[in-house]
Order: C-alpha cells, then structure tokens, then sequence
C-alpha cells in the first residue's frame, strides 16, 4: 500500500486561507468516505482534526474543514493562526482491511 | 477520560525481539478497534497493524510475519510482540484507538524503538 500523496509544505500569512491536498486511488480515498486528517506539533501524537472526510470532532476550530473529490481530499484551514503551525496528515481505510497515511505536509506561518 | 500510555521501547540489536505495550483507561479495549502506528525519526506516520473487537488481525506489509498484535482483556492492555527486528523499525510506535474502525480518535504519548548495534 503506497502512501497518499500530499504536498511536502505550505505556508500562509496569518489570516489567510490554505488547502492540502491529499490524493491515493480508487481503493483508498476514492472509494470511501473515510478520510481523516491529523495535526501534529514537534514531540507531540498527532490529533484527529477531520473525520469521515468533513466532520470536526468536538473542540476543533470550525476554521479547520475537510472535502474530497474523486480520488483526491483536502484539508482547508481559514484564518490561518500561529499555532496552526505543525505537520499535517491525511489517512484513509482501504480496500485491503489496512489504513494508509499520507505523505504528511508541513504548515508554516508566515 | 480516555487515556493510553505505551511502554516498553528501548534499545535493541538487529534480530532482536521486542514487546511494546499499550494501557487504555476511560474505554474497553476488546470492544474497540485498536491499532499501532509508528514515526521513523523525521518521517511521516505509517500504519502498522490492526486487532478487531472481534479478534481479527491486520498487518502492514512491511511487518507481516514479523510482529503480532494482540490484547489482553483482564489488563485492558494492547500488545505489540516484535520479532527478528531491522534498522528500518527504528520509530516512535503509537497506540490508537480506531473509531468505527475507520479513523485514530484517541493517541498515546508513542514510545521509541531503536534497532541498532
């Protein structure tokens, strides 16, 4: 199972708006709405930010939101702050019972 | 509250054998799907292996054959047993709760492993 493809870094000012991609297959992200995504500071686990491809568990920023489309989702965050920045990955089940990660991407505040 | 706490990594040589474990508080581990996922020192995260409520197991590829997850219900701990170890398992390991059995809701702290001579 190869890693999900996502961009290696993205940067902001604060305030702004940005978009990561993440895309696998058809036996991954596309072929369920079971994408996830996770925020991860230096040292730290990561933290589910978006689950099933759009939802926010409680006590995460409606600033943070997740779409897919086809074989690609994307993790916006609006109103990008400081300590938005860290690393982020996406994950997704797959057609083989396993979970695949992405390739993670870091997010830098300007 | 919800907790996991993972121990067990250390040191260890090439072809050396290894059990982390992982204690969960605040939920019933056999009732839940549970996973372990690890981070290779300044890379990304990667799947490891999967236990099922039921009991059923999945391993990633680059495991299989080597590690076996497993659980025990009367400690409400999480296992991973790792066999014939490599460099290339050199990694922070995590325990994680897989809700509905599709996403990672609840991390431990991870504890590190590192495979060398």
């Amino acid at each position: 199972q190869s890693a999900l493809t996502q961009p290696a870094s993205v940067s902001g000012s604060p305030g702004q708006s940005i978009t990561i991609s993440c895309t696998g297959t058809s036996s991954d992200v596309g072929g369920y709405n079971y994408v996830s995504w996770y925020q991860q500071h230096p040292g730290k686990a990561p933290k589910l930010m978006i689950y099933d491809v759009s939802n926010r568990p409680s006590g995460v920023s409606n600033r943070f939101s997740g779409s897919k489309s086809g074989n690609t989702a994307s993790l916006t965050i609006s109103g990008l702050q400081a300590e938005d920045e860290a690393d982020y990955y996406c994950s997704s089940y797959t057609s083989s019972s396993s979970y695949v990660f992405g390739t993670g991407t870091k997010v830098t505040v300007l | 509250e919800v907790q996991l706490v993972e121990s067990g990594g250390g040191l260890i040589q090439p072809g050396g054998s290894l059990r982390l474990s992982c204690a969960a508080s605040g939920f019933t581990v056999s009732s839940n799907y549970m996973s372990w996922v690890r981070q290779a020192p300044g890379k990304g995260l990667e799947w490891v292996s999967v236990i099922y409520s039921g009991g059923s197991t999945y391993y990633a590829d680059s495991v299989k054959g080597r590690f076996t997850i497993s659980r025990d219900n009367s400690k409400n701990t999480l296992y991973l047993q790792m066999n014939s170890l490599r460099a290339e398992d050199t990694a922070v390991y995590y325990c994680a709760r897989v809700f509905e059995g599709v996403y990672f809701d609840y991390w431990g702290q991870g504890t590190l492993v590192t495979v060398s001579s």
